[in-house]
């Protein structure tokens, strides 16, 4: 069965700082992977997803199929970037079910 | 954009009472709802694929008799959680897929959430 991990329950950054939130995945196939935040007191929201391969509020994911990883990166925090960040996955193209993984709490210190 | 919401935003109940949660997606329609369960500080689990027009496909584990779900419509689906107890305390989320025409566009919008305490 498909698994997401993200080694990090909580990560503290300082503002200014790079940050990267870890996501491995298992998976033979060919999944899509996605990026979701939940910022405080919000519901939870696409960030990024890297079949689009864009940059949202500065946030990047590459997809690494020989470490099964799709870390999520930023080069500089910024205070608003504190949040709940979790990493899906879906299988196939089709299939529209989402695994996610356990998240990371994002804590940008001024 | 895309907005899904749920109804109530959050539920007392005494145990062996029903509950039942609206998702509605309220700009789109979305022939997909899922549903799932988030225990505090814990992940979302999906507990079942709901598709207008038939029924809903339960994930492995979920009691399809104890939460029953309906997508009468393209724009609502209901969890009805039957004979509740202490243990289904829990937030339930929804999501809608709202797909437009691209399979690259094809997202899944969620709603805020219910918290359900069965007393």
């Amino acid at each position: 069965a498909q698994r997401v991990t993200q080694p990090e329950k909580l990560l503290s950054v300082f503002k200014g700082a790079p940050v990267e939130l870890k996501c491995n995945y298992s998976y033979s196939g060919s999944p899509e992977l996605f990026w979701y935040v939940q910022y405080s007191r919000q519901r939870l929201q696409l960030l990024l997803r890297h079949i689009s391969r864009e940059s949202i509020k500065g946030f990047t994911a590459d997809l690494n199929k020989g470490e099964t990883s799709f870390h999520l990166k930023k080069p500089f925090a910024q205070e608003e970037d504190s949040a709940m960040y979790y990493c899906a996955l879906k299988l196939d193209f089709g299939n529209e079910k989402l695994t996610f993984g356990t998240g990371t709490r994002l804590t940008i210190i001024p | 954009g895309a907005v899904v919401s749920q109804h109530p935003s959050w539920v007392i109940c005494k145990s062996g009472t029903s509950v039942k949660i609206e998702c509605r997606s309220l700009d789109f329609q979305a022939t997909t709802m899922f549903w799932y369960r988030q225990f505090p500080k814990q992940s979302l689990m999906l507990m079942a694929t709901s598709n207008e027009g038939s029924k809903a496909t339960y994930e492995q584990g979920v009691e399809k008799d104890k939460f029953l779900i309906n997508h009468a419509s393209l724009t609502l689906s209901t969890l009805t959680v039957t004979s509740a107890h202490p243990e289904d305390s829990s937030f339930y989320i929804c999501s809608a897929r709202e797909t437009s025409g691209r399979w690259d566009r094809d997202t899944q919008y969620f709603g805020p959430g219910t918290r359900l305490t069965v007393l």
